[in-house]
């Protein structure tokens, strides 16, 4: 497996902007994956963009993968402070012996009222 | 919609106890991880399952063992508690098909005193 590296580590914004948040990796994947986790909680699965897919939406998420650049990045438009939460990229490389994810130190988004 | 089910969500054990943690999941994963997630440290994986009675070691297997008697039940054991297995612990469970989520539960607060 391979783990993704998020960045920014941190970002406060206020409510109603938009929040961007970006996901490195290294080799060729299958997909890549969007978690959010709410302080104290589990992870909860965002949205899943496969390699042959450029851009995702879901409701106020955007997720763009540009696989040349091995970079993904999340955006969520016109925030809540009920966005505040880690999120986190797991990258799936082709075959991923063990079917696990990995992930790393996330990004922390704190949206102010 | 998955449900992962983690026996506790807080649990105080003391130094040296054999401590038993317990994670159960609805959709007849063949998959199951453990995590244990520390600040500034991300998600690590301990140890995980693609079968019954099949396990394999994570990134920090040691001071932990597993059980998987059932599909749906995946038990994390930690032998004789220490102070440095205060944690987080995320208990996790994945289909095999391709371009599948994760589905965590809620996690379990672990403090050795």
């Amino acid at each position: 497996s391979q783990q993704g590296e998020e960045d920014p580590q941190a970002l406060s914004i206020q409510e109603g902007e938009n929040a961007t948040m970006n996901c490195s990796y290294k080799t060729s994947i299958n997909n890549l994956q969007w978690y959010r986790q709410n302080s104290g909680r589990g992870l909860v699965h965002l949205i899943l963009i496969r390699s042959n897919e450029r851009e995702k939406h879901s409701g106020r998420l955007r997720v763009t993968l540009d696989t040349s650049k091995k970079s993904s990045s999340l955006l969520i438009t016109a925030s809540r402070a009920a966005d505040t939460a880690s999120y986190f990229c797991a990258p799936e490389p082709f075959n991923n012996a063990g079917n696990m994810l990995t992930f790393g130190g996330g990004t922390r988004l704190m949206v102010k009222p | 919609d998955v449900k992962v089910t983690q026996s506790s969500r807080y649990l105080v054990k003391r130094t040296g106890e054999k401590v038993f943690l317990e994670c159960v999941q609805d959709m007849d994963h063949e998959n199951m991880f453990w995590y244990r997630q520390d600040p500034g440290l991300g998600l690590r994986l301990i140890y995980f399952s693609y079968d019954v009675k099949m396990k394999e070691k994570g990134d920090i297997p040691e001071g932990y063992s597993v059980s998987r008697e059932k599909k749906e039940r995946f038990s994390l054991i930690l032998e004789s508690a220490s102070t440095n297995q205060t944690s987080m612990y995320l208990c996790a469970s994945r289909g095999i098909r391709v371009n599948q989520p994760q589905h965590f539960g809620d996690g379990t607060r672990l403090s050795i005193l």
